[in-house]
């Protein structure tokens, strides 16, 4: 069981961007996948979660309205998505699987904003 | 919905035993049996060791245990090692709205 993101990415504010979590080595459809947010130096924050196999999505109040999570079960990818970052987007963004419990994490993408 | 309170660190000799707090509230902790505690060394990808509030998945030492109390869930690590040197994070459950809040997390240092 693997779960491997996308690379590191530099971008501007007002940019959009969109990181991915490519799983194998499971059904990807059977299980929820979830975001979770670290800034540097800073903890782990619960962001969103999908469920691969009817695409159905729940947000945490703070993060609803701030990014968009879906999945492509064609290619049991995981999508985390912004339309216009923000300097304080910047952060590692960590993908896991699971509800309840996250036990398969990916490696974690590195984004930063800066001008 | 607020982060659940951990202590900023905790420490502890070799062998000793050593136990981290993560309290909530009614409404995440003391309700659902859906804490799990997490490892994460720095720079490094975080690591589940305890899942539904006691359980421990393949792999995970039987050094880690947890338990709940109330609003508080706890994880003990027994026999400390200088292996466990590493940040820990509770993680609870909080209903249809919230869904998952973290707690702070906790330094744990080995003396």
């Amino acid at each position: 069981v693997q779960l491997v993101q996308s690379g590191a990415e530099v971008k501007e504010p007002g940019d959009s961007l969109k990181i991915s979590c490519k799983t194998s080595g499971y059904s990807f459809a059977s299980y929820w996948i979830g975001w979770v947010r670290q800034m540097p130096g800073k903890g782990l924050e619960w962001m969103g979660i999908v469920y691969p196999g009817d695409s159905d999505t729940k947000y945490s109040p703070s993060f609803q309205g701030q990014v968009t999570i879906s999945a492509d079960r064609s290619i049991s990818t995981a999508y985390l998505q912004w339309s216009s970052l923000k300097a304080s987007d910047t952060a590692i963004y960590y993908c896991a699987r699971g509800w309840g419990a996250f036990d398969i994490w990916g490696q974690g993408t590195m984004v930063t904003v800066s001008s | 919905q607020s982060a659940l309170t951990q202590p900023a660190s905790v420490s502890g000799s070799p062998g000793q035993s050593i136990t981290i707090s993560c309290t909530g509230t009614s409404s995440d902790v003391g309700t659902y049996n859906l804490v799990s505690w997490y490892q994460q060394y720095p720079g490094k990808t975080p690591k589940l060791m305890i899942y539904e509030g006691s359980k421990r998945p393949s792999g995970v030492s039987n050094r880690f245990s947890g338990s709940k109390s109330g609003n508080t869930a706890s994880l003990t690590i027994s026999g400390l090692q200088a292996e466990d040197e590493a940040d820990y994070y509770c993680c609870s459950y909080a209903g249809s709205s919230t869904f998952y809040v973290f707690g702070t997390g906790t330094k744990v240092t080995v003396l």
